[in-house]
């Protein structure tokens, strides 16, 4: 099992465009997460998703979307990036149970210019 | 709301001396208590969390409601033990609320 993978490693983007990041979780887990991580922070929590459904939302502008798909991966969408949106974006996986862990991807790392 | 205090951003030990990482936590109802590592160009992963009560890589860590801290403790640190630790709690939405981290340096 390669864990959760995320893609891409790396992205550098203008100011305005928009970004779509994306995750597969470890195989037999339904639950993803995101988190946005800035330099010299710890991780903030975005969206978590379970089902397919929205479970929770942190207090992230609507540029900010996500989705799951029918296979549990997932997309991160950001429009209109901001110089701030620059951040490391990971990804979290888990059974989706209340006592479960979540186990982290490696995170796509956003430069914006 | 579910917030985390770790007070050190660095901190420096030499190899076998004792290491104590602070996590202090406000949160109205019964939290669940973690604790994460990051080793240089490695993935966020899960070192300890206070449901079970074990100790990884020498590590451990107790929960203390009354102080609300869930402090990582280590009586001999060693080089390898240099990363970032982050201390994390997961309230009844599920989601997880770090703090800021803690970078270690374990001085040869």
């Amino acid at each position: 099992d390669a864990g959760v993978t995320q893609s891409p490693t790396h992205l550098i983007k203008t100011r305005g465009q928009h970004v779509t990041l994306r995750c597969s979780p470890i195989s037999g887990h339904k639950s993803v997460s995101w988190y946005q991580q800035v330099l010299g922070q710890g991780p903030q929590f975005i969206f978590q998703y379970y089902e397919k459904e929205e479970r929770g939302r942190g207090n992230f502008p609507d540029r900010f979307s996500a989705r799951q798909f029918p296979n549990y991966s997932s997309e991160l969408n950001v429009n209109a990036l901001l110089l701030g949106d620059s951040a490391l974006y990971l990804c979290a996986s888990s059974s989706g149970q209340p006592t479960d862990t979540q186990y982290f991807g490696p995170g796509t790392r956003l430069t914006v210019l | 709301a579910q917030r985390v205090t770790q007070p050190e951003k660095l901190l420096s030990v030499f190899k076998g001396a004792p290491v104590e990482l602070k996590c202090n936590y406000s949160y109205s109802g019964s939290p669940e208590l973690f604790w994460y590592v990051q080793y240089s160009r490695q993935r966020l992963q899960l070192l300890l969390r206070h449901i079970s009560r074990e100790s990884i890589k020498g590590f451990t860590a107790d929960l203390n409601k009354g102080e609300t801290s869930f402090h990582l403790k280590k009586p001999f640190a060693q080089e390898e033990d240099s990363a970032m630790y982050y201390c994390a709690l997961k309230g009844r939405n599920n989601r997880l609320a770090f703090g800021k981290g803690n970078q270690v340096v374990v001085i040869p």
